[in-house]
């Protein structure tokens, strides 16, 4: 079935500093792929997602492409912020094309 | 409006009671899921119900654990003779069908 490899944390930037979390899959086919958030204190929620090759998800800053070459769809965001501290989950869907398949997660920590 | 909603946020049980958890997704929602997310791990997909319609249940670690959705509204986690095991956060997500998911907050179950 489909899985999914994600870049270990913790990440410890400071603000304005670039971040990329790197996040590879394997799948049957090409599965929606997804970046979620997770707050402290909060529960998941979605960030961005790409649903066909190529395609460029993006939001508050974050940008994806799903990339089927190299079956990656690494997170990235020009300037990060203390706010941005949280764990990012990277997600495709399973085969089946109904549940998803989470990674461990990555911790990001922003300082200022 | 109103996200999804899970009942009780926190339990607490000894080893061997049964506990339920409840879930109420979005309204209008067909596609139901539930994970199980163990402490700093991703979420793990338990289960999947289309309306009433439990159309997957590969991720249920055992026969103790048993969910429901008979009016293909609201969902029910039920797990008998809990273990230590089974201590974790069990988060209920919601979607139109083949949509994005939807997190609830989460139940959060710790077995003594």
């Amino acid at each position: 079935g489909n899985s999914v490899t994600q870049m270990e944390g913790p990440v410890t930037l400071s603000e304005e500093a670039f971040l990329t979390i790197n996040c590879t899959y394997t799948a049957t086919g090409y599965p929606s792929l997804f970046w979620y958030v997770q707050y402290p204190g909060e529960g998941l929620q979605l960030l961005l997602k790409a649903t066909k090759a190529d395609d460029k998800g993006s939001n508050k800053g974050f940008e994806a492409t799903y990339r089927k070459e190299t079956t990656s769809f690494h997170l990235e965001k020009g300037s990060v912020q203390v706010s941005d501290s949280a764990v990012y989950f990277c997600a495709p869907r399973n085969q089946a094309g109904t549940a998803l398949i989470f990674g461990k997660g990555t911790t990001l920590s922003v300082s200022s | 409006g109103a996200g999804v909603s899970q009942s009780p946020r926190y339990k607490v049980a000894k080893r061997g009671q049964d506990v339920a958890l409840r879930c109420d997704p979005i309204s209008g929602h067909v596609s139901l899921f539930w994970y199980q997310q163990a402490l700093g791990q991703g979420p793990e997909f338990l289960t999947y119900f289309q309306n009433e319609a439990q159309l997957d249940k590969s991720g249920l670690p055992s026969d103790r654990f048993f969910a429901e959705r008979p009016e293909g509204s609201v969902s029910t986690l039920k797990i008998q003779r809990t273990q230590q095991e089974d201590s974790a956060v069990y988060l209920c997500a919601s979607s139109s069908s083949r949509g994005t998911q939807y997190f609830g907050p989460g139940t959060r179950l710790t077995v003594l």
